[in-house]
């Protein structure tokens, strides 16, 4: 199993371009999660997927969009990226449900700079 | 939404010594508090509690929360320098599965 894995690893963008940053678990997870991590910030939730089918906003979703594409894939789009932007993007997962099945699994991370 | 808040920020201490790290909030309802620890990419799980005042352990980590004062407490006895980390402690949201992160706790463990 290779767990929750995301792409790309790295990424350097100018101000106002697009992306989308791809995240698939394969644990059999019902939910998934973005999340961004500045310094001094901790971990900051963007978007989750309580489960397929469907999306709901976190603390900081201006700027973002999510797609939960089916039950392993969960991706994050930055339509017009700005240097506010810069930081690290985690996606996680969990199995969800009652305790003790709320453990979020964490991918590797994706660090995007916005020129 | 409530915060989370963890103290200290950070944290040096020589091997050999204890520490604990304080995890606090704000809301009574929720289903569980969760411990990470976070070296140089991803957060790893370390414990989850769901029960007030019931102690979970491994090895030489131990956590507990009190869900009357509010506060969940990350104990290290007889620290190494790979416990060096940023310990994250999160809330689950009530009613829902998504999570409040912390800040985190910021620890230098040095030979």
């Amino acid at each position: 199993n290779a767990g929750v894995t995301q792409t790309p690893k790295f990424q350097v963008l100018k101000t106002g371009q697009s992306m989308t940053l791809q995240c698939a678990q394969d644990m059999n997870h019902n939910s998934m999660y973005w999340y961004r991590q500045d310094p001094g910030m901790g971990l900051r939730l963007i978007y989750y997927s309580a489960s397929e089918g469907t999306t709901d906003k976190g603390e900081v979703p201006n700027g973002y969009n999510v797609s939960r594409l089916n039950k392993r894939e969960f991706s994050l789009r930055l339509e017009s990226a700005a240097p506010s932007q810069t930081s690290v993007y985690f996606c996680a997962s969990s199995l969800a449900g009652v305790a003790p099945y709320n453990e979020q699994f964490f991918g590797p991370g994706t660090r995007l700079t916005v020129l | 939404e409530d915060k989370v808040v963890q103290s200290p920020l950070s944290l040096v201490v020589h091997e050999g010594d204890t520490v604990t790290l304080n995890c606090s909030y704000e809301v009574t309802n929720f289903r569980s508090l969760l411990w990470y620890k976070q070296e140089k990419k991803a957060p790893t799980f370390l414990f989850m509690l769901t029960s007030s005042g019931i102690e979970k352990k491994s090895g030489r980590l131990s956590s507990i929360l009190d869900k009357k004062e509010l506060f969940s407490i990350l104990n290290i006895t007889a620290t190494q320098t790979g416990d060096s980390a940023i310990y994250l402690c999160a809330r689950s949201g009530s009613g829902t599965y998504k999570y409040i992160f912390g800040t985190g706790t910021r620890l230098k463990v040095l030979a």
